[in-house]
């Protein structure tokens, strides 16, 4: 199965401004590529996606990045405010699946004021 | 914005009783999944269903766990004889059948004493 890696597990920035969180994907045949933020007592909730046919999406102060080469894509955020403070998880589907989520370990991020 | 919703939002029972989690996805999706979340672990997945059956279940959902969708609108995981291991969040998701993309519910909190 699809073996997932996230780095770092903490990332503590100050507001204003970036992080970034790297995931990487052992299935060279994984087709798409999302990223869930978590607050604490809630369900994960999808905040950008990404297929394998592009390489870079963004959606205001979010972006993903994909390196199919290396199996990795990543989770950059900026001008952070204190609301981005969460638990971000990646979690891609692999060819093998059909629609089955394989989640990373999870980073925390801390934006302090 | 259509969620997918989940009650109850606690559940306690005693080991080896029967509990059943309800789900109510989001109403044009034909993909449903239960995923769980042990405390500080990552999100697991459980297993998926598509036009009335199971289309993919992990090792986790053994013979204990059962799915159904027993009307138009929800959807349910039943677990038949609780163990302490399976205190967990228990998570919903729901997907439209042309895209990837799993949106979640907020969870129920299983404790089995």
């Amino acid at each position: 199965g699809e073996n997932v890696e996230q780095h770092p597990s903490t990332l503590s920035v100050q507001e204003g401004d970036s992080a970034v969180i790297k995931c990487t994907y052992s299935d060279s045949a994984s087709n798409y590529f999302p990223w869930y933020k978590q607050e604490l007592g809630k369900g994960p909730q999808l905040i950008i996606d990404i297929r394998s046919n592009v390489g870079e999406k963004k959606d205001q102060r979010i972006a993903v990045t994909l390196n199919k080469t290396a199996k990795h894509f990543s989770l950059h955020i900026t001008e952070t405010q204190p609301e981005d403070s969460a638990v971000y998880f990646c979690a891609p589907i692999s060819s093998g699946s059909a629609r089955q989520l394989t989640f990373g370990s999870g980073t925390q991020l801390t934006v302090l004021p | 914005e259509p969620e997918v919703t989940q009650t109850p939002s606690h559940q306690v029972t005693q080991m080896g009783q029967e509990v059943i989690l309800r789900c109510v996805p989001i109403s044009n999706h034909l993909y449903f999944y239960w995923y769980r979340q042990i405390l500080g672990q990552k999100v697991e997945f459980l297993v998926s269903f598509y036009n009335n059956e199971i289309s993919e279940k992990s090792e986790i959902f053994d013979d204990q766990f059962s799915v159904e969708r027993p009307d138009g609108s929800n959807f349910t995981l039943k677990i038949r004889s609780t163990k302490l291991e399976d205190s967990a969040m228990y998570f919903c998701a729901s997907s439209n059948s042309g895209l990837p993309a799993q949106y979640f519910g907020p969870g129920t909190r299983l404790t089995v004493l």
